[in-house]
């Protein structure tokens, strides 16, 4: 699986949009992005996933790069909630079982 | 039910104790993981079974084994850890689509995880 680039950590403003970025410019053709995110003390918990086209669903939007090297993950009105660490990851799906998890951005919601 | 239960969630242990950590799901997958996270680590994957079979192990030292008894259930069982062993402890589930017609498996992608089992060891 390609790795990923994910800055540290991130402040946001409370109801403003929070952009995360993820470098993936290694990603081959049938590799997908996947996003995880984990809040203090919890298990890790799926967001979104996609393959090359923009993807939206009722927790955040997946922004996708046309050349697939990077991709933007947005929750469009973050609440305190959404503070955690989110995880990019890259994962060829076909007969892989693995999901390896890279070290993340921790995504702080500032009141 | 979309959950994945995991018993006990805090665990103390001495070195020489056998313990057991438990993970159970219903929700049909055929594919399980355990997972282990040192405090401000990511997840690092452990095992994998599939379809009650264990598919991946990462070179994980003996003293860990894992037992998947059943489609909905999957063990840990631990014995003669050592005090750097203590970890928050995962276990997630995920889907197998059926085989295709080539013979390979494809994943739905997502995994549940569970809560998480917190274990000590003294």
């Amino acid at each position: 699986d390609a790795k990923t680039t994910q800055p540290t950590s991130m402040d946001c403003a409370e109801g403003r949009a929070a952009n995360l970025p993820c470098n993936h410019s290694t990603i081959s053709g049938n590799e997908y992005v996947y996003w995880y995110r984990q809040i203090h003390s919890q298990g890790p918990q799926y967001i979104i996933h996609g393959l090359k086209n923009n993807e939206t669903n009722e927790m955040a939007s997946l922004i996708i790069t046309e050349d697939r090297k990077s991709s933007t993950l947005i929750l469009p009105h973050a609440t305190l909630r959404d503070t955690a660490v989110y995880y990019c990851i890259v994962r060829f799906n076909f007969g892989n079982e693995k999901l390896t998890f890279g070290t993340g951005t921790r995504l702080t919601i500032i009141p | 039910d979309t959950e994945v239960t995991q018993t006990p969630k805090h665990l103390v242990m001495g070195m020489t104790n056998k313990k057991s950590l438990k993970c159970e799901q219903h929700m049909g997958h055929r594919a399980m993981y355990w997972y282990k996270q040192k405090a401000k680590k990511p997840p690092e994957l452990m095992f994998v079974y599939s379809y009650e079979k264990l598919s991946i192990n990462e070179s994980v030292p003996s003293r860990f084994s894992p037992e998947c008894p059943n489609s909905s259930l999957l063990n840990l069982h631990l014995h003669a850890l050592q005090p750097e062993d203590s970890a928050l402890y995962l276990c997630a589930s995920s889907q197998r689509r059926v085989l295709t017609t080539s013979g390979g498996a494809l994943n739905t992608g997502e995994l549940f995880f569970g809560e998480g089992s917190r274990l000590t060891v003294l």
